[in-house]
C-alpha cells in the first residue's frame, strides 16, 4: 500500500534562515505531488504541484520554491524565511484517480 | 485559484443529531471529494464522487455530486463525539485540487 512521509513534524526557525521540508511517497510510481499551506483559519492554499521529476508548477508567487529531484521525493525550500511563512505545510500525492492523500504536515513557526 | 464556498463555517450539535454541510463553486469540477482533518494532522479522505448526480455512502456519511457539477453536500447521520473536526470539500480538475474553507464540527456529548 502507498504511504506518504513528511518531516519534520514541527519546526521553529528564525527570520532570515533557510528552510527545507521533505516529502516522500512509497508504494507507487510517478505520482502527482503537491505542497499546500494551511494558515490559521483553515483554508488550504496550493503552493506547488509536480507531475514528474523536475517539473514544478507554482500557484502563488512567494518566498518559497519546490523541487522534485526523484520520482517520489518533493522538497519545499526557502532561502530566507519571513514571519509570514509561518503555517502548517502539507504534502499530498495523487495518481490518475482524482483522489489526493495527505501527509501528517509540518508546523512551521518563524520567529 | 478557484474558490469553493463551504457552509456552514462551524456547527455545534448534540451527540446523535444529523449534520449537513455543502460546498458550491462558480466552476465545474470533474470530481468532488470530502475530507476530515483532526487538529495537527493532515486531512483524511472520506468520500470521493466521480459522476454528476452520484450519491455515495461511507458508513454514517453520505455525499452527493451535484447535477450541475458545481456543488456537493455531505451528511453525517447520528453524530458521535469522534466526528469532531474540520471537514473540507475539494474539487478536482486537471491536475489540481481546490479546497473549501472548511466546516468546523463540534459534537456535544
Amino acid at each position: 500500500s502507498q504511504t506518504i512521509h513528511q518531516w519534520p513534524a514541527t519546526l521553529v526557525q528564525p527570520v532570515g534562515s533557510p528552510l527545507s521540508l521533505e516529502c516522500t511517497v512509497e508504494g507507487t510510481s510517478n505520482p502527482n505531488l503537491y505542497w499546500y499551506r494551511q494558515a490559521a483559519g483553515r483554508g488550504l492554499q496550493l503552493l506547488f504541484y509536480s507531475v514528474g521529476i523536475g517539473q514544478i508548477s507554482s500557484e502563488v508567487p512567494q518566498n518559497l520554491s519546490a523541487s522534485r529531484p526523484q520520482d517520489r521525493q518533493f522538497i519545499l525550500s526557502s532561502k530566507k524565511l519571513l514571519l509570514s511563512d509561518s503555517g502548517f505545510y502539507l504534502c499530498a500525492w495523487s495518481l490518475d484517480v482524482a483522489e489526493a492523500f495527505f501527509g501528517q504536515g509540518t508546523r512551521l513557526t518563524v520567529v | 485559484g478557484q474558490q469553493l464556498n463551504q457552509s456552514p463555517q462551524s456547527m455545534f450539535i448534540q451527540e446523535g443529531e444529523d449534520v449537513s454541510m455543502n460546498c458550491t463553486s462558480s466552476s465545474i469540477f470533474n470530481t468532488w471529494l470530502w475530507y476530515k482533518q483532526d487538529p495537527g494532522e493532515g486531512p483524511v479522505l472520506l468520500i470521493a464522487l466521480y459522476k454528476a448526480g452520484e450519491l455515495t455512502s461511507n458508513g454514517r456519511l453520505t455525499a452527493q455530486f451535484g447535477i450541475t457539477r458545481k456543488d456537493s453536500f455531505l451528511n453525517i447521520s447520528a453524530s458521535i463525539p469522534s466526528d469532531v473536526g474540520i471537514y473540507f470539500c475539494a474539487g478536482h480538475t486537471g491536475n489540481q485540487f481546490y479546497f473549501g474553507t472548511g466546516t468546523s464540527l463540534t459534537v456535544i456529548p
